[in-house]
């Protein structure tokens, strides 16, 4: 089966930029999704096919895919960006997500 | 705005299947554009996708779940649903339905029901 190994936590300071990585074997192969989710909330899509923002979602959420590794960049961080985010791809028409990342913004 | 509504049973009896259903508004589960899928999500752990169905009814699941899955869907009640058989404790969650979209991503969501199996 395939798998998307993801840092447990993260943290980083109020403005300051954060970085989000998601690992699996040839990931840029396929097209990887972020979504985030907080505390009792439904999750929510911040980015599809690697890099590309939903309607709503702001500039500040950005990603890239390469090699083995994709990353969710946060410019800016803001506290309201506090979450847990999650990696997704699909591998064989199976949908797998990564184990998630808490951001903390302190 | 496409919205995405779970419903069934909170409680459910270990070895007895868990059912559930996704009513969905503002779109079509005909449509051919769309799949839909069901994810869950034990509390304080990460997300498993369950599966998915296409407008035709054409269906693919998580390996690890395929033998107890099936998923369906009613076009006539814009609906679609999940029975997941012969649950263990280790099958309480919040269920979510979803719609894959762009890309196949999961761009709407529903608020997520909690089951709990429990005798």
């Amino acid at each position: 089966s395939y798998e998307l190994i993801q840092a447990p936590s993260v943290s980083v300071s109020p403005g300051q930029t954060a970085s989000i990585t998601c690992s699996g074997d040839k990931l840029t192969e396929k097209y990887v999704c972020w979504y985030q989710q907080k505390p009792g909330q439904s999750p929510v899509l911040v980015l599809y096919q690697d890099s590309r923002r939903p309607s709503g979602i702001p500039e500040r959420f950005s990603g890239s895919n390469s090699g083995n590794t994709a990353t969710l960049t946060i410019s800016g961080t803001q506290t309201m960006d506090e979450a847990d985010y999650f990696c997704q791809a699909w591998y064989n028409s199976t949908g797998v997500f990564g184990g998630g990342t808490k951001l903390t913004v302190l | 705005q496409v919205q995405l509504q779970e419903s069934g049973p909170g409680l459910v009896k270990p070895s007895q299947t868990l059912s559930l259903t996704c009513t969905v508004s503002g779109g079509s589960i005909s449509s051919g554009s769309y799949y839909w899928s069901w994810i869950r999500q034990p509390a304080g752990k990460g997300l498993q996708w369950i599966g998915r169905i296409y407008p035709t009814g054409s269906t693919n699941y998580n390996p690890s779940l395929k033998s107890r899955v099936t998923i369906s869907g009613d076009t006539s009640k814009n609906q679609f649903s999940l029975k997941l058989s012969s649950v263990t404790a280790a099958d309480t969650a919040v269920y979510y339905c979803a719609r894959v979209g762009n890309y196949q991503s999961f761009d709407f969501w529903g608020q997520g029901t909690l089951v709990t199996v429990s005798s």
